[in-house]
């Protein structure tokens, strides 16, 4: 099983470049999501969804785009990269509530962008 | 809306002994789910082990076991013979019944010395 595939593993950008981050999981979840991690801060919840056709912000969604148009693949845009999204990416999906109870989320590897 | 606090940036602890790492929530849900996620220097998160809230029973997956304080709104995590491959971040984290999201708390650094 592949699980949650994150591409790339390392990028470094420009100020102002655009950039796609890719993920994909073969394991029929419907809930999938974008996080962020940076020193002291854990954690924080970028944009996720709940199926094809259906996305919606986390805690801090500025600056990112998402769209869901098929169950297995859930890209994260950044339109106009800023050094202040210098950190390290995780996708991670899982079952919705109501079907699969306690599903927990299984992450990606990670990304790490560097935003010079 | 909910938090997660992780109040020990980092904890240390001898191999083969016991260490406990706090993490208290606030919420207003009375059905919800509580991890732990561990985080080696690989960077993968790997989940350690769940609470159910409407279950009384501590969960304990081998070495690790929790205490779950519903009235407390506390969740601690116990590991008991202290492996250096234990050495890493950890997280906790939060899931109410009525959202698929997860909020996760700050981590803790836990340093393991032969």
């Amino acid at each position: 099983n592949a699980g949650v595939t994150q591409t790339p593993k390392f990028q470094v950008l420009k100020t102002g470049q655009s950039m796609t981050l890719q993920c994909a999981q073969d394991m029929n979840h419907e809930y999938m999501s974008w996080y962020r991690q940076d020193p002291g801060m854990g954690l924080r919840l970028i944009h996720y969804s709940v199926g094809a056709g259906i996305t919606d912000q986390g805690e801090v969604p500025n600056g990112y785009n998402v769209s869901r148009s098929t169950t297995e693949d859930f890209p994260l845009r950044l339109l106009s990269a800023a050094p202040s999204q210098t950190s390290v990416y995780f996708c991670a999906s899982s079952y919705i509530r109501g079907r699969v109870y306690n599903s927990p989320l299984h992450f990606g590897n990670g990304t790490r962008l560097t935003v010079t | 809306a909910q938090t997660v606090t992780q109040s020990q940036p980092e904890m240390s602890v001898q191999e083969a002994e016991t260490v406990t790492l706090s993490c208290t929530y606030d919420t207003s849900e009375s059905d919800y789910y509580l991890f732990w996620y561990k985080q080696p220097p690989s960077r993968q998160m790997i989940l350690v082990i769940r609470q159910e809230a409407y279950k009384q029973q501590n969960a304990t997956e081998n070495r690790f076991s929790v205490n779950f304080q519903k009235a407390a709104k506390s969740f601690s995590l116990k590991i008991s013979d202290s492996q250096l491959g234990d050495a890493a971040m950890y997280f906790c984290a939060y899931r109410g019944d009525n959202t698929d999201k997860l909020i996760f708390g700050t981590g803790t650094r836990l340093q393991v010395f032969p």
